[in-house]
């Protein structure tokens, strides 16, 4: 079983939308949950963190977490041509340094 | 905004050389990691390091790997018998905390073995 799942996309839709992208995790080890953002030729971007269950809003960016469900999400609202991206969701375990990436969704905001 | 900078941004190399991938982390930051994305795959981590040993390294990281933190500002990745299946991006990152603590990545160095 993969340790994080994520849906790769590719993901089109059109400038102003809400944008929902998810990611599954299998192990209740998994304590911190981040999400990237990483443009063709760059690195991943931090974007947001989080380590509670709940809702965690950054300007347009909000992070959800569901440890029961083993479920994250992020939101996009009013989504931007600049948004477009790769994006990427990551977690890692409570005492531990290495951290385990999904295989990114692809966004297109079309303007 | 305090960055992770890698140079080269690109290496070419024959199959069976050595490779020094390196890297200069956030300057206030203590705990420094290496990652590898291979085109079309996930990022994977390779190994952390603090306090001038490695705290956690994975599968991928054998003895064909090192890390050495040579002054106080570089980081480098040594790759030895280069092998067709070592091409891919190479991260470093860093984080100001250990566990849990979030961490931030440079633009990558891509490594292709010929």
């Amino acid at each position: 079983q993969k340790e994080v799942e994520q849906d790769p996309g590719p993901l089109s839709v059109p400038e102003g939308a809400i944008v929902s992208l998810n990611c599954t995790y299998s192990n209740s080890a998994f304590q911190y949950f981040m999400w990237y953002r990483q443009y063709s030729r760059k690195g991943p971007e931090l974007l947001m963190y989080t380590y509670s269950s709940g809702n965690k809003e950054d300007g347009r960016f909000t992070a959800q977490v569901d440890k029961s469900s083993k479920y994250i999400s992020l939101f996009i609202r009013d989504s931007q041509p600049s948004d477009s991206a790769t994006y990427l969701c990551a977690t890692v375990r409570y005492t531990g340094n290495q951290f385990y990436f999904g295989t990114g969704t692809s966004l297109t905001v079309i303007p | 905004e305090p960055e992770v900078t890698q140079t080269p941004s690109h290496q070419v190399t024959q199959m069976g050389q050595e490779v020094i991938l390196r890297c200069v982390p956030i300057s206030n930051h203590l705990y420094f990691y290496w990652y590898r994305q291979i085109l079309g795959q996930k990022v994977e981590f390779l190994v952390s390091f603090y306090n001038n040993e490695i705290s956690e390294k994975s599968e991928i990281f054998d003895d064909q790997f090192s890390v050495e933190r040579p002054d106080g500002s570089n980081f480098t990745l040594k790759i030895r018998s280069t092998k067709l299946e070592d091409s891919a991006m190479y991260f470093c990152a860093s984080s100001g905390g250990g566990s849990g603590q979030p961490q931030h990545f440079g633009d990558g160095t891509r490594l292709s073995i010929l």
